[in-house]
């Protein structure tokens, strides 16, 4: 089965510093997509950042960068220079390629901005 | 800029009153699917259709929901009867094989 695993609940941050956030993966595939959606107090899931597995190259969308590990089934998402704007959960989500756009998520990790 | 739509974006029942949600995914879309989201359980993938054809509605509690898209551009789920249990949020997406979903603002259903 494939599972979405975050490690890390909540976290905290200072503003302007850089904040790391965990995920690991489980799965069988060999190609697939790899996602970093926010989720603010709004409710709304805005997508942050996509890896397609095939790609070796880290993915990056201004401050936020990804450090995807293939072999280790690894997926961090990098936040440089955070913002309080940044404070929100994220959640990490993986989709087997051509599937149906059928997204598997983790739990989630909720990020503390403090000013 | 298209976007998800879904109503209604609250929903305040008692407990065993029918309740309707509604999607419009965005035009050209070939794939909906409905998430729930807890507290305890986090995003649950309750059904999913392509092409308006029901894929997966595994995760779905078949004696009291069901998932329809009379055409493609609605998509519902329907509780009957509900149950304080299913108080949750309640988000549609939908998507176009590109590997990524467009999700609606969700619908909050408090169930009392």
């Amino acid at each position: 089965a494939q599972t979405v695993t975050q490690s890390q609940p909540e976290m905290s941050v200072q503003e302007a510093e850089t904040v790391t956030l965990s995920c690991t993966y489980d799965t069988s595939e060999s190609d697939y997509y790899l996602f970093w959606y926010k989720q603010p107090p709004s409710r709304q899931m805005i997508l942050v950042i996509r890896q397609e597995a095939y790609k070796q190259q880290n993915a990056t969308e201004n401050r936020f960068s990804v450090n995807f590990q293939k072999a280790a089934k690894s997926f961090s998402l990098k936040i440089s220079d955070s913002q309080l704007g940044d404070a929100a959960m994220y959640f990490c989500a993986y989709s087997p390629l051509n599937r149906d756009d059928k997204i598997i998520f983790g739990k989630g990790t909720r990020l503390h901005i403090l000013p | 800029d298209a976007r998800v739509t879904q109503t209604p974006r609250h929903k305040v029942t008692e407990m065993g009153q029918e309740v309707t949600m509604r999607c419009q995914p965005i035009l050209g879309h070939n794939t909906v699917f409905w998430y729930r989201q807890t507290m305890m359980q986090g995003l649950e993938l309750l059904a999913y259709f392509r092409n308006r054809a029901p894929l997966d509605d595994s995760g779905m509690p078949k004696d009291r929901f069901s998932a329809e898209m009379p055409d493609a551009t609605l998509a519902t789920l329907k509780i009957q009867p509900s149950e304080p249990r299913d108080s949750a949020v309640y988000f549609c997406a939908s998507g176009f094989n590109r590997g990524r979903l467009d999700f609606g603002p969700g619908t909050r259903l408090t169930v009392l």
